[in-house]
Order: C-alpha cells, then sequence, then structure tokens
C-alpha cells in the first residue's frame, strides 16, 4: 500500500537555527498538509498546500514558517528560527481530494530544539 | 470556534467491547473521521462518517449523530495490540482541514 514518507525521523537543532521537514506525499494525491504534535498534546494543524500555493494556515504557520514543493514528488517544511517552543512531532499528511477525504499521514519527524 | 471532546483515559479487558465517545462543536460539517494513534507513532486512518448511522468495518465500528453533534467509535473482541490512543477528527467544510479532539488513550489489560 502506497504511504507517506517523512526524512529524518529525528532531527537536533540549536535554537535559532534553520530547519528543512522533507515529505514525500502519495504519488496520486492532490492536497498536502503539515501537522504538528506537542509531546502529550493534541494533533493541530499547520497548513495545507494544493496546486503549488497554500490553501489554508493556522496561527500557528507564523511568518518563521514556509512550505515549498521543489519538484514532483516533495513537499518540505521549514523554520527559519527555531525556538524551544518548536520541539514536537511534526506529520506530513496527503489526500487525493480535500475535506471529505481520509489523510494518509507519515510517520513524522521528531523535531527537538536545544 | 471549533471544539471537540473526548474522554481522556479508557480501560478495558482483552476480549471486552469498548465504545469511545466523542462530542463536537464545529462551525460546520463535512464528515467525522476516527485515527488510531500508536505512541510516537503516526496517525493511521480507522473510519468515515458523513451520514446519521452505523459503519462497521471489522472490529471497528463507528457512529454519527449529526443534530447531537455525537459519534462513538466501537471496539469488539479487544486485544492487546488495540493500547493506542483513539482520535477524533471533523472536517468542518468541504475545503477546510480536519480538526482534532485531544484523543482518548486506551489501555486494553489481560
Amino acid at each position: 500500500e502506497p504511504e507517506v514518507t517523512q526524512t529524518p525521523s529525528h532531527q537536533v537543532t540549536q535554537m535559532g537555527q534553520e530547519v528543512i521537514l522533507r515529505c514525500v506525499p502519495i504519488s496520486n494525491h492532490l492536497y498536502f498538509y503539515w501537522y504538528r504534535q506537542i509531546l502529550g498534546q493534541k494533533v493541530e494543524f499547520l497548513v495545507s498546500f494544493y496546486n503549488n500555493e497554500i490553501s489554508e494556515k493556522s496561527e500557528i504557520f507564523d511568518d518563521q514558517f514556509s512550505v515549498e514543493r521543489p519538484d514532483g514528488s516533495n513537499f518540505t517544511l521549514k523554520i527559519r528560527s527555531t525556538k524551544l517552543e518548536d520541539s514536537a512531532m511534526y506529520f506530513c499528511a496527503s489526500s487525493v481530494y480535500q475535506g471529505n477525504q481520509p489523510q494518509h499521514f507519515g510517520d513524522g519527524t521528531r523535531l527537538s530544539i536545544l | 470556534g471549533q471544539n471537540i471532546d473526548q474522554p481522556t483515559e479508557m480501560t478495558a479487558t482483552e476480549g471486552a467491547i469498548v465504545q469511545i465517545n466523542c462530542t463536537y462543536q464545529t462551525s460546520g460539517f463535512n464528515g467525522l473521521f476516527w485515527y488510531q494513534q500508536h505512541a510516537g507513532e503516526a496517525p493511521t486512518f480507522l473510519s468515515y462518517n458523513v451520514l446519521d448511522g452505523l459503519e462497521e468495518k471489522g472490529r471497528f465500528s463507528s457512529f454519527l449523530s449529526r443534530s447531537k453533534g455525537y459519534s462513538y467509535l466501537l471496539l469488539k473482541e479487544l486485544q492487546m495490540k488495540d493500547s493506542a490512543s483513539y482520535l477524533c477528527a471533523v472536517s468542518p467544510n468541504y475545503g477546510q482541514n480536519f480538526v482534532f479532539g485531544p484523543g482518548t488513550r486506551l489501555s486494553v489489560l489481560p
């Protein structure tokens, strides 16, 4: 069964550094998402992406965050200047359509900011 | 605003049946999804309801009442591997993204 893949599985970074989290969505899916989950808390929506542009973003997704689809397969989340509170599990997801279709999640990247 | 409530924790015995409830108040409704999440892993899709009633999928069933803003996930013949968090997520409107509940941590005891 096709799956969403994310790299790296774990990223440790000094506060203030830039990080790029990578995702390869399922190949025939058209909508891509980033979520985060702080340890012990609920899954929170960050941003959705369709047709090479952001379709929706949450209040969490401020100017330090950006997303990109640099080629036909990868989907990346960049955090420009990391803060301690950015430490979380970041999940990429994709779906065929938006709204009433299940989103399929990758295994996540655990980001630890020191 | 968007609000989804679930019990924080539940415990059940191997072989038993357990019902995990979810109530929601959202700006709109385009479907409710249940996900399973083992500790440190990704959420895995279990079921989807958009119309009132029961959807059955093997040992798992999910029920929806839109007028009551209520859903439940029913797990039958519990196995130890069912110990996980169960997440209720609502799609408020077509074109909007999932709003997740806090999750219910289920512990299955021998």
